[in-house]
């Protein structure tokens, strides 16, 4: 079955420094989503992208939907205590039905004051 | 934000007991589903709806049951729980719209069997 997954399983940096956080499908995807996770949460909604090569900016996140549509990337710029929690990619397959999305398999931030 | 609910938020029960957990939101939407989640670990999908009287399985096998009777009500149940079950239960509802297939996720319920 299709698979989603994200590197790194973790990542602890120290706050100021940036983070970094990949998704690649085993197949192409219709549309990628993010979420974000704090502790003891529930996800909560980023962002989708549709096209290839697409990139959004919010403030200091930067998404990228690769130009095969199959791997993304979510970019944290100067990374603060308020970042932590697990970001989780999340894929829409082609020729399956609509929003069955494929959660990846999550990044844990943990930022260091 | 979002205007989906879940109780109970924590249920601890003994094995052998029916539990159903309720889900409801007043957003309208057509969509809802039910994901199960293990500490630290990706969502997987085990019952979805596209509306009333629709109910289809997900991709993780389930021994759960769900009903979609009316459009704001997704309760899932288990007739029988055991001590596998013992998981986080999120729900969640998206748009009809294709354009925006945005999830928004309910406060979850931690479910412990003993």
């Amino acid at each position: 079955g299709q698979q989603v997954m994200q590197i790194p399983q973790y990542q602890h940096v120290q706050e100021g420094e940036d983070f970094t956080t990949y998704c690649n499908s085993s197949t192409t995807l219709s549309n990628i989503q993010w979420y974000k996770q704090r502790p003891g949460g529930h996800p909560v909604f980023l962002i989708q992208l549709v096209k290839s090569g697409e990139v959004k900016k919010q403030k200091r996140l930067t998404f990228q939907f690769g130009e095969a549509k199959k791997n993304s990337s979510l970019h944290i710029t100067a990374t603060q205590t308020t970042d932590v929690g697990t970001y989780f990619c999340a894929g829409g397959p082609y020729g399956g039905a609509t929003n069955k999305l494929i959660f990846g398999t999550g990044t844990l931030l943990a930022v260091q004051p | 934000e979002a205007d989906i609910y879940q109780t109970p938020r924590y249920l601890v029960i003994g094995t052998g007991k029916k539990i159903t957990l309720e889900c409801s939101q007043t957003m309208g939407h057509d969509k809802m589903y039910w994901y199960q989640q293990d500490p630290g670990m990706e969502l997987h999908l085990i019952h979805y709806s596209y509306g009333v009287n629709s109910t289809e399985k997900g991709d993780l096998s389930s021994e759960s049951t769900v009903s979609r009777i009316r459009t704001e009500h997704f309760p899932l149940t288990l007739e029988s729980a055991r001590p596998s079950h013992t998981s986080q239960y999120l729900c969640a509802s998206s748009e009809t719209n294709r354009q925006n297939e945005k999830l928004f996720f309910g406060s979850g319920t931690q479910l412990s069997v003993l």
